[in-house]
């Protein structure tokens, strides 16, 4: 039973370029959560998607996006890179339910922008 | 939205000991409380965690305590371990039908001297 897994595991970038990391979820999960972890913080929510649709969203610019596929899967794609976007960005999958239930984070894409 | 302070910022405890770790939180509506451990350089990892009807859990060595009235929930770690050495984060969130917001705390880097 595979867990979350992320790609890529690191990644460097220029301010002003764009990236998109993807994830793909625990088998038998449906919902995909994106968040930011930047260095000695917290993980910040970014979105969360379901039914291939963005159902909630953090407090995060438009210049971050994301997209669900049939298979679950999900990417996250951040356009116009600044240097406050270098932080590890985490994908955790669910099983939606009514009720909050747990989350299961994957590995994380290192991203580091210049 | 969401509010949720942790303290303490660092513990540090001789092996044996017992840890605290307490959380504020500020929305009524959160009912959903987990707790992670993040492992230098790992991705974070679900301990445990408590719904709102409950007011405290038991695993092993670690419990969690949770306080609807005050808005507070705590983490305990009895006879700590030097592998319980790890930066600790809480969250809230709260069920819904439009999905969950996860809200972490900013953590808390618990060492445990040998």
């Amino acid at each position: 039973d595979a867990g979350v897994t992320q790609s890529p595991t690191h990644l460097i970038k220029t301010r002003g370029q764009q990236v998109t990391l993807r994830c793909s979820p625990k088998s038998g999960h449906d919902t995909v959560s994106w968040y930011q972890q930047a260095l000695g913080q917290g993980p910040q929510f970014i979105f969360q998607y379901y039914e291939e649709e963005e159902r909630q969203r953090g407090n995060f610019p438009d210049r971050f996006s994301g997209h669900q596929f049939p298979n679950y899967s999900s990417e996250l794609n951040v356009n116009a890179l600044l240097l406050g976007d270098s932080a590890l960005y985490l994908c955790a999958s669910s099983l939606d339910r009514l009720a909050a239930d747990e989350q299961y984070f994957g590995p994380g894409t290192r991203l580091t922008v210049t | 939205g969401e509010n949720v302070e942790q303290h303490p910022s660092t513990l540090s405890v001789q092996e044996g000991d017992s840890a605290v770790i307490k959380c504020t939180y500020s929305d009524s509506a959160s009912n959903y409380f987990p707790w992670y451990k993040q492992e230098l350089g790992k991705r974070p990892q679900l301990i445990i965690d408590i719904r709102s009807n409950v007011g405290e859990k038991k695993d092993q060595r670690i419990a969690v305590t949770l306080n609807k009235t005050a808005k507070h929930f705590s983490l305990h770690i009895t006879e700590t371990q030097p592998e319980d050495s790890a930066v600790y984060f809480c969250a809230t969130t709260s069920d819904g039908y439009y999905g969950q917001n996860f809200v972490f705390g900013p953590g808390t880097r618990l060492s445990v001297l040998p």
